[in-house]
């Protein structure tokens, strides 16, 4: 089953509003973990990770925290705009063989 | 994407017939991965590869084979195609495996089984 999960398949905001992502990881050895963004009609792209000796990491506008203790990723979107309206999956690294991904959060922002 | 080609973008096949997806990546990356996408299921991986001639099953390998002749090359083959093969399928490369940079992917080939 899956390792990897998000707590919501949806999650609406207004533009400017902070958003907040959330995913679960069941595997406690994982020890990397990545955040992508999927366009309509495009491949998932990169955002931001984490390395499991962390626990916040901070990009542009974004920012990844990590509580293994809870085993509980979320990514943070300031600001949020309309072009920040996609799927965001987290995918966990397992074994050092591939990542897992989970399933998926689309977020809707309105003007 | 960032030296990824997945060709066909598009294709709609018959039940029972073969079917090969290419991924091209020109950044000498060592691994390749093939995921399909399904509504509900997120990112699913079929197969990967660490090298030239070498490769492992993923979570739903079954119905699907790869080969890697070309460190530049992964082909994924339905042998048999079916409805439930009906997917997204997306490519990607990584320089260091799963641990590290992550992955980048390709733009997807939709397929649809008839």
């Amino acid at each position: 089953g899956e390792s990897v999960g998000l707590h919501l398949p949806t999650l609406s905001v207004q533009e400017g509003d902070n958003s907040i992502i959330n995913c679960a990881y069941s595997n406690s050895a994982s020890d990397y973990f990545i955040w992508y963004k999927q366009e309509s009609g495009k491949g998932p792209q990169f955002i931001i990770d984490i390395r499991s000796n962390m626990d916040k990491r901070q990009g542009q506008r974004v920012t990844v925290l990590l509580n293994k203790t809870v085993k509980h990723l979320s990514l943070q979107i300031a600001a949020t705009q309309p072009g920040d309206s996609a799927v965001y999956f987290c995918a966990e690294n397992q074994a050092g063989t591939a990542l897992i991904f989970g399933k998926g959060t689309t977020l809707s922002v309105s003007s | 994407d960032a030296g990824i080609t997945q060709s066909p973008r598009h294709k709609v096949t018959e039940t029972g017939t073969p079917v090969t997806l290419r991924c091209h990546q020109t950044e000498n990356h060592r691994y390749m991965y093939w995921y399909r996408q399904d509504p509900g299921h997120g990112l699913r991986l079929i197969h990967y590869s660490y090298g030239v001639k070498d490769t492992d099953k993923g979570e739903v390998s079954d119905g699907y084979s790869v080969s890697r002749s070309k460190t530049e090359d992964f082909l994924l083959t339905l042998e048999s195609a079916t409805s439930s093969q009906t997917s997204v399928y997306f490519c990607a490369i990584s320089e260091s495996g799963g641990d590290g940079y992550g992955y980048t992917f390709g733009s997807g080939t939709r397929l649809t089984v008839v």
